[in-house]
């Protein structure tokens, strides 16, 4: 099956720095990419939908400003959550689409916790 | 607005039993429905998906889902689960076609017995 790899797997940080997550697709090209975010004991919620060289697109509820997304090539989509704060603490999963035969794949997510 | 509701949280299973999860969902238009499975350590995988047609939709390792529509229902069905089926199971929806906004359910904890 196709290859998904995130990095970090797991990050600690200090309230007020921004940390960034990368999302690769390692053997297929990804036309869309999601990113989702899963509090304990709840499911994934979508955060923001984004094309390969557009601006993301932002569910309702989630600051565009705080969770920037880059999704520079087909391959690399990067979030960072910038000036985190201990509520920011989550579980950030993401998902690419790969385009030929609309599959959605996901990656292992990213374990945030800030202090 | 389409949501999705899972009933059961932790089912516990011994091995060769039956399995039956139920998934509901709010939305009166057409949908796209899905099951998705992640084993312990493991990352989310499409178990099965309904787009249209028939309404028993076989996936992988033997799951498979009927979708009632006057029941606005999508249950997941196994005959006989084997251990190695011990996992989360997550039940999404879509009413805007594609992968795009996809509602996931708060999933179902399966633990079988050996």
């Amino acid at each position: 099956g196709a290859v998904v790899s995130q990095h970090p797997s797991r990050v600690i940080c200090k309230s007020g720095t921004s940390v960034k997550i990368e999302c690769r697709s390692l053997d297929f090209q990804a036309t869309t990419m999601f990113w989702y975010r899963q509090f304990p004991k709840q499911s994934l919620m979508l955060m923001a939908t984004s094309n390969e060289g557009s601006k993301a697109t932002y569910e309702q509820g989630v600051e565009k400003d705080k969770f920037l997304i880059n999704h520079a090539s087909l391959t690399l989509s990067t979030l960072t959550v910038t000036s985190a704060h201990p509520e920011d603490s989550s579980f950030y999963i993401c998902s690419p689409l790969e385009g030929v035969q609309e599959t959605q794949y996901f990656g292992p997510g990213t374990r945030l916790l800030v202090l | 607005a389409q949501s999705v509701s899972q009933h059961n949280h932790h089912v516990i299973l011994s091995e060769a039993a039956s399995l039956e999860l139920g998934c509901n969902y709010s939305y009166g238009g057409t949908v796209n429905l899905f099951w998705y499975v992640q084993y312990p350590g493991q990352h989310l995988q499409l178990l099965l998906k309904y787009f249209s047609g028939d309404p028993l939709v076989k996936g992988i390792k033997g799951f498979e889902a009927e979708f009632i529509k006057s029941k606005f229902s999508f249950n997941l069905r196994k005959p006989s689960v084997q251990w190695s089926d011990t996992a989360e199971y997550f039940c999404a929806v879509n009413a805007e076609g594609g992968y795009q906004k996809v509602t996931f359910g708060t999933g179902t904890k399966l633990q079988v017995i050996p």
